[in-house]
């Protein structure tokens, strides 16, 4: 079975940083795009960014409102995603899942919490 | 890049009642499509991909249709366990969710 497991998420100021992480199993992570999805406490769902399968150029896309403080990476030897985020914003408090299609279908994971605030 | 509208923001009906939620995109996503059900404190559950298809294990009553710009989620005969907010999610290009619909009991 898919499985993703984000972690990470915790209480930070303003102007701060944070990486969070998603362990992967279930699939060939190697070969897999994989992405971020955040909410917003009370608001909808908002794509955060990407980043392809090395095989594919291992390139990364992102949000207009991310652009220039998140970073994406991925780790293949441990079936691992990354979201580095610095210059956190109080905007930036969300829920933050990692989704990814495998065979046409989308798994999620059960997301962590990011709160920004002094 | 691609925006999605969906409609109703707010959806009120019965048990029993047929009830359909629009997306439309600002411009052609060849059916890369899928419909969540979203409920408190947990993550979207996947109902239906590529517009149209079925996801393993969800109900019958829920369906998917339409093309080109213009698709609906459609639930043919409302249960309890059905009210939640339903989103649409295009992954014809990155991927854009629809502002989501909030299917109350009236």
């Amino acid at each position: 079975d898919v499985q993703l497991v984000e972690s990470g998420g915790v209480l930070v100021k303003p102007g701060g940083s944070l990486r969070l992480s998603c362990a992967a199993s279930g699939f060939t992570f190697n070969n897999a795009w994989m992405n971020w999805v955040r909410q917003a406490p009370g608001r909808g769902l908002e794509w955060v960014g990407r980043i392809k399968s090395k095989t594919d150029g291992g390139t990364t896309d992102y949000a207009a409102p991310v652009k220039g403080r998140f970073t994406i990476s991925r780790d293949d030897s441990e079936n691992t995603l990354f979201l580095q985020m610095n210059s956190l914003k109080t905007e930036d408090t969300a829920v933050y899942y990692c989704i990814t299609n495998s065979r046409g279908l989308w798994y999620w994971g059960q997301g962590t919490l990011v709160t920004v605030s002094s | 890049d691609i925006q999605m509208t969906q409609s109703p923001s707010t959806l009120s009906a019965s048990v029993g009642d047929r009830v359909t939620i629009t997306c439309r995109a600002t411009q052609i996503i060849n059916n890369w499509l899928a419909w969540y059900q979203q409920k408190p404190g947990k993550a979207p559950k996947l109902l239906i991909y590529k517009a149209s298809t079925l996801e393993s294990g969800v109900p019958s009553r829920f369906s998917g249709s339409g093309s080109g710009t213009e698709f609906t989620l459609t639930i043919s005969s409302l249960q309890p366990d059905d009210f939640a907010t339903y989103y649409c999610q295009q992954y014809n290009s990155y991927s854009t969710f629809g502002q989501g619909t909030k299917l109350e009991i009236k």
